[in-house]
């Protein structure tokens, strides 16, 4: 059974600071690993992914992988008002080569003070 | 592109109707999802298709639940009977087949409440 844990919050961030958004995960077989940023009442959307150890940055936004210890961070720097939202934490174990279903955790809910 | 369209955006029935939720998926996409999500369990995956074929059902509840692709372009799910626990929100998802990520895009979703 694939588990991803997330702290629900609410993370409180005040703006301008940097949020840090973490998630662990069960199955080492787990290759391919998504935030998604879910606005209350919205579908989920893709803020970036990631599958190898280390950072990987795009604008203000940085995940972070570490394989050995089962952990994705998500990093998100100059924090805005508009980023006040759950964020998901996704997983996936690539059979073959094709895609596979995500297995997601219960979500982050971020709120930035102005 | 208009990205994947779910309809209806909301639903609401009684106990023991039968449901259908409809989903477009981007075009030229091989990968069609179905997921739900309730504040007990978040989003989990119901059921997924390749090239129309379904790959994976072990997330679809109980028989009461049915999905289908007759094409590439329309897929549904189907409860019936439905009951009070199966309102939730339901997305359906697509992507493309890659060599190693795969980017799933999510349609507005379906709000169902079955009373």
């Amino acid at each position: 059974q694939k588990e991803v844990e997330q702290n629900s919050g609410p993370l409180s961030v005040p703006e301008g600071a940097i949020a840090s958004l973490n998630c662990t995960y069960s199955d080492r077989g787990s290759q391919s690993f998504f935030w998604y940023r879910q606005y209350s009442g919205k579908s989920p959307e893709l803020i970036m992914f990631i599958y190898s150890n280390g950072d990987k940055e795009d604008g203000r936004f940085t995940a972070q992988l570490n394989k050995a210890s089962q952990y994705v961070s998500l990093l998100i720097r100059d924090s805005q008002p508009s980023d006040s939202a759950t964020y998901l934490c996704a997983v996936n174990q690539i059979s073959g080569g094709g895609a596979d279903g995500l297995t997601f955790g219960k979500g982050t809910h971020l709120i930035i003070q102005p | 592109d208009a990205g994947v369209i779910q309809s209806p955006r909301h639903e609401v029935t009684e106990m023991g109707q039968e449901v259908t939720l409809r989903c477009k998926p981007i075009s030229g996409h091989d990968y069609l999802f179905w997921y739900r999500q309730t504040m007990m369990r978040g989003l989990e995956l119901l059921i997924y298709f390749n090239n129309n074929v379904p790959i994976d059902d072990s997330g679809m509840p109980e028989d009461r639940f049915s999905a289908k692709m007759p094409n590439a372009s329309f897929s549904t799910l189907k409860i019936q009977p439905s009951e009070p626990r199966d309102s939730a929100v339901y997305f359906c998802a697509s992507s493309l087949e890659t060599a190693f990520t795969d980017t799933q895009y999510f349609g507005p979703g379906t709000r169902l409440t079955v009373l």
